[in-house]
């Protein structure tokens, strides 16, 4: 069935440093790929999503390119805040059904 | 600008006692979602629904009931509590589509249950 795998955290990085986190899924058809933010004591929300193959998805200086030849959609962005220390969910569109599958999460912390 | 709201925030239970958790979305979205979020388990869809009047069991559904009266309200019922079900439960929903619509969700309840 379909799947998403995501890289374990936590992440700890330096602020301005480069950040990237891999995603990589298993799926049938042409799914779309999403990723979701999660911030402490909230639900998860939208941050970017790409629709088809070689899509890049934008947000926030986030950004993502669906990659159907090594069937990624990494997470990356140059310079990183505090403010981004977040839980970060790579999900997967399920064409067949319903569903959403999300990754188990990565959990970034930023320092000052 | 509400768009998903979840009651109770916060709730503490005792093992067998029963309750109903709400969720209200004003976005007139067809498709509900519940879900749980354990510790290092990522989200487990619990039910959904694809319509007012229809349920469907996700991948966790023991233990747990669910309606959908109208279409913007999905309640989730728990009958008989177990310490098992200590988790946080997010309720989201989404337009209808070929799985690309993203998933909107509310801030969660946060269940313990002794």
């Amino acid at each position: 069935g379909d799947s998403v795998t995501q890289m374990e955290g936590p992440v700890t990085l330096s602020e301005e440093a480069f950040l990237t986190i891999n995603c990589t899924y298993t799926a049938t058809g042409y799914p779309s790929l999403f990723w979701y933010v999660q911030y402490p004591g909230e639900g998860l929300q939208l941050l970017l999503k790409a629709t088809k193959a070689d899509d890049k998805g934008s947000n926030k200086g986030f950004e993502a390119t669906y990659r159907k030849e090594t069937t990624s959609f990494h997470l990356e962005k140059g310079s990183v805040q505090v403010s981004d220390s977040a839980v970060y969910f790579c999900a997967l569109g399920n064409t067949g059904g319903f569903k959403t599958i999300f990754g188990a999460g990565t959990r970034l912390f930023v320092k000052a | 600008n509400a768009g998903v709201t979840q009651t109770p925030k916060f709730r503490v239970l005792k093992t067998g006692q029963s309750m109903t958790l709400l969720c209200a979305q004003d976005m007139n979205h067809e498709y509900m979602y519940w879900y749980r979020q354990d510790p290092g388990m990522g989200l487990r869809l619990i039910h959904y629904s694809v319509g007012e009047g229809t349920t469907a069991k996700g991948e966790v559904p023991d233990g747990y009931n669910v309606s959908r009266l109208k279409k913007q309200n999905f309640l989730l019922g728990l009958e008989s509590a177990a310490p098992s079900q200590t988790s946080v439960y997010f309720c989201a929903s989404s337009y209808p589509g070929t799985g690309n619509q993203p998933q909107h969700f509310g801030d969660g309840t946060r269940l313990s249950i002794l």
